[in-house]
């Protein structure tokens, strides 16, 4: 229901963007969250995006606040991460989700490294 | 930030029960902060088993229960199962802070 893409590898100070196409549900009530895991650690809170019927908002965790924007098209079904100033420790598998509704991605991979 | 705690690892014998907890270190954690527990086996993603203190899904079998118990959020497993054995991460939401992770308790059945 959630597919995540746009990982791979990029330098540091470099920039990327994930996509995640959802289908089988109302993507447009979600409340979707950007999730990461780096290798062998649990899971850290990107950022999220409400639903533009609850206001459209968008809050950051603090590691990625000013670098990272969350955004959503909701005639594409599709949500964003749009990732600059990448860091090293910016390095994670990057969930799509809305943990209320029970909604998760696979996941894709992002390394940063020279 | 929020620092939410869990217990580093569990481990429960087959049909027994366990409960694994989640504290904020901002003080006692209510039904306020939404929590919700997830569950992760190795190489798969997440799946979210309660949702706002003790809701279920479909899936999340009728053994996992939640609650908020003497101030933290608590996932009770009653009659665990080989295939319960994961990573248990719980999440709660901060108003105006957003949302903040546990470190996850290592759940072994044995």
């Amino acid at each position: 229901q959630l597919v995540e893409s746009g990982g791979g590898l990029v330098k540091p100070g470099g920039s990327l963007r994930l996509s995640c196409a959802a289908s089988g549900f109302t993507f447009s009530n979600a409340w979707m969250s950007w999730v990461r895991q780096a290798p062998g650690k649990g899971l850290e809170w990107v950022g999220r995006i409400i639903s533009k019927t609850d206001g459209g908002a968008t809050d950051y965790a603090a590691p990625v606040k000013g670098r990272f924007t969350i955004s959503r098209d909701d005639s594409k079904n599709t949500l964003y991460l749009q990732m600059n100033s990448l860091k090293t420790e910016d390095t994670a598998v990057y969930y799509c989700g809305d943990f209320t509704m029970g909604v998760w991605g696979q996941g894709t991979l992002v390394t940063v490294s020279s | 930030q929020a620092v939410v705690t869990q217990e580093p690892s569990l481990t429960v014998s087959p049909g027994g029960t366990v409960t694994l907890t989640c504290g904020s270190s901002t003080g006692a954690v209510t039904s306020g902060h939404y929590p919700h527990w997830l569950q992760q086996k190795p190489g798969q993603a997440p799946k979210t088993l309660i949702y706002s203190t003790n809701n279920k899904f479909s899936w999340t079998p009728a053994r996992f229960s939640g609650s908020v118990l003497r101030g933290k959020a608590a996932l009770t497993l009653s009659g665990a199962q080989p295939d319960d054995e994961a990573e248990y991460y719980c999440l709660l939401s901060y108003s105006g802070a957003g949302v903040v992770f546990g470190g996850g308790t290592k759940l072994t059945v044995l």
